[in-house]
């Protein structure tokens, strides 16, 4: 199975600021990653595919750039409707794989 | 508009079975691979099990292979997640997603089905 390492496992930040989450893959993936937003008691929505494309209806203000084994995914200016947790998902290989997570908190 | 509504959790004793369920609606159903995902209290995301859009092909997490089976009904707009031989560790949050046109990518979520395992 394909490893993904995701860091950090929380971060807190003020509104405004970038952020900044990274995800590695155990092997290459080309760029078969996918970034999920998940706010508490709500089902995960997916907010990036294939490590750079932005779903239809997300701010512009995500984004997600790498391939093969190194990925990052970036707010560039956090909202307080940003906070949530945040996971990293390879299809390159199944099965599927999750990043642990990455809580964002407010400060 | 996309739903997806899944059913079937509950509580259930160490070796028991429960099969739940998912109904679909809004979009081509047979087109699609449809996916479980589970979430352990506090925990994050584990991707459990997909199955193709015609129901020929299954795909399972390794650790679960042989105990769970993903089945479909595209008369009735509906997956099933048969779980048997259940264990503590399965306790979660199950959810139904949808595939894009890109396999993998899960761009629908129900909201998730508690399956709770404890004698």
């Amino acid at each position: 199975d394909i490893q993904m390492t995701q860091s950090p496992s929380s971060l807190s930040a003020s509104v405004g600021d970038r952020v900044t989450i990274t995800c590695q893959a155990s092997q290459d993936i080309s760029n078969s990653l996918n970034w999920y937003q998940q706010k508490l008691g709500e089902a995960p929505k997916v907010l990036i595919y294939g490590s750079s494309n932005l779903e239809t209806g997300v701010p512009s203000r995500f984004s997600g750039r790498g391939s093969g084994t190194d990925f990052t995914f970036t707010i560039s200016s956090l909202q307080p409707e940003d906070i949530a947790t945040y996971y990293c998902q390879q299809y390159g290989n199944l099965p599927l794989t999750f990043g642990g997570g990455t809580k964002v908190e407010m400060k | 508009e996309v739903q997806l509504l899944e059913s079937g959790g509950g509580f259930v004793q160490p070796g028991g079975s429960l099969r739940l369920s998912c109904a679909a609606s809004g979009f081509t159903f047979s087109k699609f691979v449809m996916s479980w995902v589970r979430q352990a209290p506090g925990k994050g995301l584990e991707w459990v099990s997909a199955v193709s859009g015609s129901g020929d092909k299954s795909y399972y997490a390794d650790s679960l292979k042989g105990r769970f089976i993903i089945s479909r009904d595209n008369s009735k707009n509906m997956v099933y997640l048969q779980m048997n031989s259940l264990r503590a560790g399965d306790t979660a949050l199950y959810y139904c997603a949808k595939d894009s046109v890109v396999q993998g990518v899960m761009n629908h979520w129900g909201q998730g089905t508690l399956v709770t395992v404890s004698s």
